[in-house]
């Protein structure tokens, strides 16, 4: 069964620091991996999706990286912001039903 | 519709009762799944739909828990004789599974179950 690890599970950082976070996975047979964000008591918004056959994605102030073989992926967030506050969950596919998640990093940017 | 949509979002319930959970999938998605998200936890696999059947159920936690989907479409999730544990965030996402986004899923908010 898939393993995900996100590091780390909470940071706090200033108003406009670019940041981090980490996920690794241990079944590198993935077929994609999705970026989620996920606001307190809601439901889970996709960010970024990364085909396994891709090194990176790109969305606004959003960057995706992927190392399959190692079974790592890096979610890179510049120049945050208040609204960044969130929970980001990490999450390899490797099948049509076996997307597997993260415990994610909670994430709060202070003004 | 838009997107994918859950009703109830919140329901609170007494031990022992049964609840009914609803999913409205995105219209022409032959794919859906149920999750189960746990406080401070990520979600984690109930039940696939391809179609009408349940192609992987494999990730209800026992006998209590089922879901159905009878015209492909909208599915249903029934809790019967609900215990404290069950308290969660149960997801539904759906996906397509040819063409553009195949098995790319797409989630609801959810709906927050809390047994008292």
């Amino acid at each position: 069964k898939q393993e995900v690890t996100q590091i780390p599970a909470a940071l706090s950082v200033p108003e406009g620091e670019n940041l981090v976070l980490n996920c690794s996975f241990t079944d590198s047979a993935i077929y994609n991996l999705q970026w989620f964000r996920q606001d307190p008591g809601k439901g889970l918004t996709s960010l970024l999706l990364i085909q396994s056959s891709q090194r990176e994605q790109t969305s606004g102030r959003l960057n995706a990286s992927l190392d399959k073989s190692s079974g790592r992926s890096t979610l890179y967030i510049a120049a945050s912001q208040p609204g960044d506050s969130a929970t980001y969950l990490c999450a390899p596919q490797t099948g049509a039903n076996n997307l597997f998640f993260g415990t994610g990093t909670r994430l709060t940017v202070i003004p | 519709g838009a997107g994918v949509s859950q009703t109830p979002s919140n329901k609170v319930t007494e031990k022992g009762k049964y609840v009914e959970l609803r999913c409205d999938p995105i219209s022409g998605h032959t794919a859906l799944y149920w999750y189960r998200q746990s406080l401070g936890q990520g979600p984690e696999f109930l039940i696939y739909f391809q179609g009408t059947g349940a192609a992987d159920d494999s990730g209800l936690p026992n006998d209590r828990f089922f879901a159905v989907r009878p015209e492909g479409s909208v599915s249903t999730l029934k809790i019967q004789r609900t215990e404290r544990g069950d308290s969660a965030v149960y997801l539904c996402a759906s996906s397509p599974t040819s063409g553009f986004g195949a098995n790319v899923l797409t989630f609801g908010a959810g709906s927050r179950l809390t047994v008292l």
